[in-house]
């Protein structure tokens, strides 16, 4: 039971580059749920979906565009990346409520 | 608005003695509270939380923590320290307000270090 899992697990970009993190969970879970984890800052929420087919923003959604494309998958696209997107990136899957069982992180670093 | 404070940067232990992790937090109405646990080049881990009821809740591995009201705080506790605890802890918070989102307000955290 793979739980959630997060790729890639490291990415380095330069600025204006885009890529798309990926994340999947086989628990069947309704609510998915995207953070970033920036040092002595505790976790963000960026974007979450409480179900199939519906996203809403988080604490910090600028810069960053989901999709919700089945109920496994949360992908989490930056179109422009820029320096300040480097972070440490979790997705976290729950049946509601709050975020139990959270993936294994992708490092981004933005040059 | 909403906030969790955890006031100790790091919390040093040593094998055998309790252990206290603090977290004070403000919101509006009734608080949902949550811990969570962090080791090394991995995800959090649920460990606790507390919705209503008990003011002291049991959680994974040992852990309790204890809701005080009227201090607004909700401290995490275990009686006898592993070395093994060591690890970043987090305390979140969230608004009953804010609906069944799980939208989470996290503390900074705080680094255990318990040694041998």
């Amino acid at each position: 039971n793979a739980g959630v899992t997060q790729t890639p697990k490291f990415q380095v970009l330069k600025t204006g580059q885009s890529m798309t993190l990926q994340c999947a969970q086989d628990m069947n879970h309704n609510s998915m749920y995207w953070y970033r984890q920036d040092p002595g800052m505790g976790l963000r929420l960026i974007y979450y979906s409480a179900s199939e087919g519906t996203t809403d923003k988080g604490e910090v959604p600028n810069g960053y565009n989901v999709s919700r494309l089945n109920k496994r998958e949360f992908s989490l696209r930056l179109e422009s990346a820029a320096p300040s997107q480097t972070s440490v990136y979790f997705c976290a899957s729950s049946e509601g409520g709050a975020p139990l069982h959270f993936g294994n992180g992708t490092r981004l670093t933005v040059t | 608005a909403q906030s969790v404070a955890q006031p100790e940067d790091q919390v040093n232990v040593a094998e055998g003695n309790p252990l206290t992790v603090k977290c004070t937090y403000s919101v509006s109405g009734n608080p949902y509270l949550f811990w969570y646990v962090q080791y090394p080049n991995r995800g959090l881990q649920f460990l606790l939380k507390y919705i209503t009821g008990d003011n002291l809740v049991k959680g994974s591995y040992g852990f309790e923590a204890e809701f005080n009201k009227s201090q607004t705080s909700f401290h995490l506790k275990k009686p006898s320290a592993l070395v093994s605890d060591s690890a970043l802890y987090f305390c979140a918070v969230r608004d009953k307000g804010s609906g069944n989102t799980g939208k989470l307000i996290f503390g900074q955290g705080t680094t255990l270090q318990v040694k041998p």
